[in-house]
């Protein structure tokens, strides 16, 4: 049982835009920033969005990230079949000392 | 570029020891912290321990505590993660990561290595 909660699974068209939430805590989200990993069957995982809202080099601004109090959301616009991942969300936990992750959203793609 | 590669995975059975290995390259490893991340099949992910750049803090997730053991050697740019009395519920990718600042999420990650315990 994860810390940090998301839905198990989402699901849009091509072209749609969806949004995965996440929910934590004041000791994780509600302390520090909002991060979310992108992960293909078989690959590690790759960084999608840090600090709440910023994007690694490389990733297409169809996703964004945003934070409330002890929630965040990440939004993927204009979905793609190559969209079809795995999300996590995840963040810095003060009374760990480490980094908690979400259960995991396994985006489908219609 | 940045690279991180594990190696030491494998079949361990109950009750024994492992150690996995991470060599990195394209960083100045001395200057970051590093953790261990795993995700048993078909699961999520799961921080393991996490090690200051000096080697001189460490934390650990309460389920290895005091069976799992983090340790570096900057001068061979390398991350260990000794396993002693492994567990089934131990099997796992283990990934090695990197943290960029104390107190923010890793941003690269190797490509991982199967532990698997089993008799």
């Amino acid at each position: 049982q994860s810390v940090v909660t998301q839905p198990p699974s989402a699901s849009g068209t091509p072209g749609q835009r969806v949004t995965i939430s996440c929910s934590g805590s004041n000791s994780n989200i509600a302390s520090n920033s909002v991060n979310w990993y992108q992960q293909l069957p078989g690959t590690a995982p790759k960084l999608l969005i840090y600090s709440n809202n910023l994007r690694p080099s490389g990733v297409p601004d169809r996703f964004s990230g945003s934070k409330s109090g002890t929630s965040g959301s990440l939004a993927i616009s204009g979905l793609q079949s190559e969209d079809e991942a795995d999300y996590y969300c995840a963040a810095w936990d003060d009374s760990l000392n480490g980094p908690v992750f979400g259960g995991g959203t396994k985006l489908t793609v219609l | 570029e940045v690279q991180l590669v594990e190696s030491g995975g494998g079949l361990v059975q109950p009750g024994g020891s492992q150690r996995l290995s991470c060599v990195v390259s394209g960083f100045t490893f001395s200057k970051y912290w590093m953790s261990w991340v795993r995700q048993a099949p078909g699961k999520g992910l799961e921080w393991v321990a996490n090690i200051k750049q000096d080697g001189s803090e460490k934390y650990y997730v309460d389920s290895v505590k005091g069976r799992f053991t983090i340790s570096r050697d900057n001068a061979k740019n390398s991350l260990y993660l000794q396993m002693n009395s492994l567990r089934a519920e131990d099997t796992a990718v283990y990934y090695c990561a990197r943290i960029p600042y104390y107190r923010e999420i890793p941003d690269y990650w190797g490509q991982g290595t199967l532990v698997t315990v089993s008799s």
